[in-house]
């Protein structure tokens, strides 16, 4: 497809489980990020990929959060013990340069809820 | 991040203009202003961004005042299409920058038929 992919787009889980959730980015775009948005709230940032180095992990809110992008292409966020904080939308965004100009294309994100 | 702020709401009527206004006092020079909007069930998408200059594009127009201290987009018609939340941001273009984007609460903009 034209756009950026994410699947699922519904998961939910039971409390404790771990998730994966995946991201085809445009094909070609260097750059790879992560966003959480909760309900009513921005997206918050949560990591950066520029092709298969993650270059900043900032925002992953605690070590039961991690991402990958082994290819330079495909990534996945996976999420151990999952947690009812948990619930949101992770949304995916790549754009195709390394640096700070370009625009970012967003997927239409993956909603997690735990139960 | 230099922080940007917004209204939380704002109310339009169908093909009448809309003025979606953003301060960012503590801008620095490498900043640019991006927008992008959310639509509902949506992923944000790109809208516009300027740095000094006033930019126009197909969907939009950017006011940016002289001192880069606030911005103004504007929608010449709004459509119901419209209707999303908007978000201003100050994107750094810095060497060393990978431009991540900080997102605030945005303005919900409420287009009536």
């Amino acid at each position: 497809g034209a756009g950026v992919s994410q699947s699922p787009r519904y998961k939910v889980a039971k409390r404790g489980q771990d998730v994966a959730l995946r991201c085809d980015p445009i094909s070609g775009h260097v750059s790879l990020f992560w966003y959480q948005q909760a309900l009513g709230q921005g997206p918050e940032f949560l990591t950066y990929f520029q092709n298969e180095a993650q270059l900043d992990k900032s925002g992953l809110p605690s070590d039961r959060f991690f991402a990958e992008r082994p290819e330079g292409s495909v990534s996945t966020l996976k999420i151990q013990r999952t947690q009812q904080e948990d619930s949101a939308v992770y949304l995916c965004a790549s754009s195709l340069g390394r640096g700070s100009t370009g625009e970012l294309f967003f997927g239409e994100g993956s909603r997690l809820t735990v139960l | 991040d230099a922080k940007t702020t917004q209204p939380n709401s704002m109310e339009s009527n169908e093909e009448e203009p809309v003025h979606l206004p953003c301060n960012h006092s503590t801008i620095s020079g490498t900043d640019y202003i991006h927008w992008y909007r959310q639509l509902p069930s949506q992923g944000p998408e790109y809208v516009i961004h300027g740095l000094t200059s006033n930019v126009n594009n197909r969907m939009a127009s950017l006011a940016i005042a002289e001192d880069r201290k606030s911005s103004t987009l504007i929608l010449h018609r709004a459509t119901l299409r419209d209707a999303a939340v908007y978000y201003c941001i100050l994107r750094d273009a810095g060497g060393t920058s990978y431009g991540k984007l900080t997102f605030g609460q945005g303005t919900i903009l409420t287009v009536h038929p």
